[in-house]
């Protein structure tokens, strides 16, 4: 049973152009949402993260939008570049006194961005 | 900045031979987790560690064991390997008195069993 809904699998983008990948969650005991973003052989690294009492954050080029109600967050890449190419994932946590904070990774998406 | 280091970047093991990963820490974080990554997948959370104890377990098998030791760094054991159990795995750090909490990765050590 995956938690964390990630999609599209893949994506194929125009240099310029903007990546939007979506992800969607069914546990509202979850209160952190960061995206990870893994080139081949190498680890995640995180990109940027939103907590549920905010709906927008903004950071440089990336930014995630965050709907509560509907239980989705998702990833906006502004003036994609080919350097962006790579696999991201969104994923959520919880803290609390049984949790441990550990991250629950959604499928994945893979975006290539075409010179 | 200093980073998760994790060793070796490469093993190759033969079945039902044994295993272990290392895994050093960012330092003045008391909080380790492991992943084990399979070709296209998402990674899969196996188990965690906060100052030294076992704080969480996920899907790791009864054939793995894992430990963190005094100076943070952890150590994942692995026995009788399966073909299966060819992955990327990896370490990943936090700082439990960190705002965010972030979860910082290390580049993974690439298993392949033969």
């Amino acid at each position: 049973q995956q938690q964390v809904k990630q999609s599209p699998q893949s994506l194929i983008v125009q240099k310029g152009g903007i990546s939007i990948i979506n992800c969607a969650y069914e546990n509202t005991a979850f209160d952190y949402f960061p995206w990870y973003q893994q080139f081949p052989g190498k680890g995640p690294a995180l990109l940027i993260a939103i907590r549920p009492d905010v709906s927008e954050k903004k950071e440089g080029r990336f930014t995630i939008s965050f709907n509560k109600s509907a239980k989705q967050f998702s990833l906006h890449i502004m003036d994609s570049q080919p350097g962006d190419s790579a696999t991201y994932f969104c994923a959520a946590s919880m803290r609390g006194s049984s949790n441990t904070g550990k991250l629950i990774f959604g499928q994945g998406t893979t975006l290539q961005v075409k010179p | 900045a200093a980073g998760v280091i994790q060793s070796p970047r490469h093993l190759i093991k033969e079945k039902r031979e044994t295993a272990t990963l290392k895994c050093y820490p960012i330092p003045r974080h008391d909080t380790v987790y492991w992943y084990q990554q399979g070709p296209g997948q998402d990674p899969q959370f196996l188990i965690s560690f906060y100052e030294k104890m076992q704080s969480d377990k996920g899907s790791i098998p009864d054939r793995f064991s894992a430990q963190q030791f005094s100076d943070y760094h952890s150590e994942l054991n692995m026995s009788s390997l399966e073909l299966g159990d060819s992955a990327l795995y990896f370490c990943a750090s936090s700082s439990t008195g960190a705002p965010n909490e972030k979860l910082f990765f290390g580049s993974g050590t690439q298993l392949s069993v033969l």
